[in-house]
């Protein structure tokens, strides 16, 4: 069965340092891979997506994900977090059936 | 151009009760999914549909009615609410399925008492 795990439930980072939020997956067969986010009462937004090819892929608001199907992992990095990125993160994998991990959410310290 | 309008956004009922939670979009997009987000569960699909009159379960459908008569609302119904579907609900669409984008909507908050 398909499954997503999001081993950090909260990380609290420093506004200009770096992130990787970890995302590990079971599936059966090449997944669909991605990163949502979430801010406080809205609905979700994609980051960023992964079907095949390269296997870093580049989302919107500076963020990136890198797939190793070794690992069975597709984590999501930023360079330097901005306040602005402080919300709850998802990773999710499947195709209509879709599983979410349990998210990660994402504190940012002036 | 609203995109994906769920209503209403805040619900309490009593436990038995019928609810039906709304979704309507404008995007003509063939998929639409309900999930459920809870603490600690993120967000778990009960059901979608890839076209109007075409439904599918999804991974806690138990509890939960949907229909689909037309391409652009996709109605979620609880048919005798208890506690624990206490929770906010998303409705999301996507322009077709097998790993397109979903979008979105602003979520009902619903409270069974």
């Amino acid at each position: 069965a398909q499954s997503v795990t999001q081993p950090d439930i909260h990380i609290t980072v420093s506004e200009g340092a770096s992130l990787e939020l970890r995302c590990n997956y079971s599936y059966g067969a090449t997944p669909y891979l991605f990163w949502y986010v979430q801010s406080p009462g809205q609905g979700l937004q994609l980051l960023l997506k992964y079907f095949s090819g390269d296997t870093l892929v580049q989302g919107i608001k500076g963020f990136e994900a890198e797939f190793k199907r070794s690992q069975s992992s597709f984590n999501l990095r930023k360079p330097s977090v901005h306040w602005s990125d402080a919300a709850e993160y998802f990773c999710a994998v499947g195709n209509n059936d879709m599983r979410f991990g349990a998210g990660t959410r994402l504190t940012v310290k002036p | 151009d609203a995109g994906i309008t769920q209503s209403p956004r805040y619900k309490i009922t009593e436990t038995g009760r019928q609810v039906t939670l709304m979704c309507h979009q404008t995007w003509s997009h063939s998929y639409m999914f309900w999930y459920r987000q809870d603490l600690g569960h993120g967000l778990r699909l009960i059901y979608y549909s890839a076209a109007a009159d075409i439904t599918d379960k999804g991974e806690v459908p138990d509890g939960y009615v949907v229909s689909r008569s037309k391409t652009e609302n996709f109605p979620l119904t609880l048919e005798s609410a208890t506690r624990s579907q206490t929770s906010v609900y998303f409705c999301a669409t996507s322009q077709a399925g097998s790993g397109n984008e979903q979008f979105f909507g602003p979520g009902t908050r619903l409270t069974v008492l």
